[in-house]
């Protein structure tokens, strides 16, 4: 079965600041990956995704997130993070060959930027 | 149309009362998705739906029944819910099993 790993539970940063969020996941097959945000009251949304190719990929909002298969991680990165950057993020990892082929959410990072 | 909408927005009903949570997409989406989110927890699976066939049950109370009435369509029919089925039911979809999840905003449902 696959499982997601968020270490981070609650970051706080002032604007500005660069922000990683760390994930870890865990299958022995092929993932695909995704990190997710949930503004304050505000549906789920797609930040990034990773299916296969270059492991560094990026998304919407400046974030960008790397795949290094050898630490089954797939760790987010902003270089300046933004008030509007408070939220809940969300690192998922659904099975990309004939495993289960729905989305596993890991714990949630929530991140806190002041200004 | 890139939108999941979700009806209702909130509801709260008793024990014994019965009813139906919406979701539609009008992305041409064969896979659909529900999923139960408690406060400051991750969404976790409840059944997915695939080509309009229940392919993943996560063992949920059969209390929770699902229905996809059409591609484009999925139900949540809730009966003799308990107080801890409170919660954000969120309903997702995806152009096949496996693509990202495009999701709706949710409904709160309270179980008083």
């Amino acid at each position: 079965a696959q499982s997601v790993s968020q270490h981070n539970h609650h970051v706080i940063l002032s604007e500005a600041a660069s922000l990683e969020l760390g994930c870890n996941y865990s299958y022995g097959g092929t993932v695909n990956l995704f990190w997710y945000v949930q503004y304050p009251g505000q549906h789920l949304q797609l930040l990034l995704k990773y299916f296969s190719g270059d492991p560094l990929v990026k998304g919407i909002k400046g974030f960008e997130a790397e795949f290094i298969k050898s630490k089954f991680s797939f760790n987010l990165r902003k270089p300046s993070v933004q008030w509007s950057d408070t939220a809940e993020y969300f690192c998922a990892v659904n099975a990309g060959d004939t495993g289960r082929r729905a989305l596993t959410f890991g714990s949630g990072t929530r991140l806190q930027v002041q200004p | 149309d890139t939108e999941v909408t979700q009806t209702p927005k909130h509801l709260v009903m008793g024990m014994t009362n019965k009813k139906s949570l919406k979701c539609e997409q009008h992305m041409g989406h064969r896979a659909m998705y529900w999923y139960k989110q408690k406060a400051k927890k991750p969404p976790e699976l409840m059944f997915v739906y695939s080509y309009e066939k229940l392919s993943i049950n996560e063992s949920v109370p059969s209390r929770f029944s699902p229905e996809c009435p059409n591609s484009s369509l999925l139900n949540l029919h809730l009966h003799a819910l308990q107080p801890e089925d409170s919660a954000l039911y969120l309903c997702a979809s995806s152009r096949v099993p496996g693509a990202e999840a495009f999701f709706g905003q949710g409904t709160r449902l309270t179980v008083v």
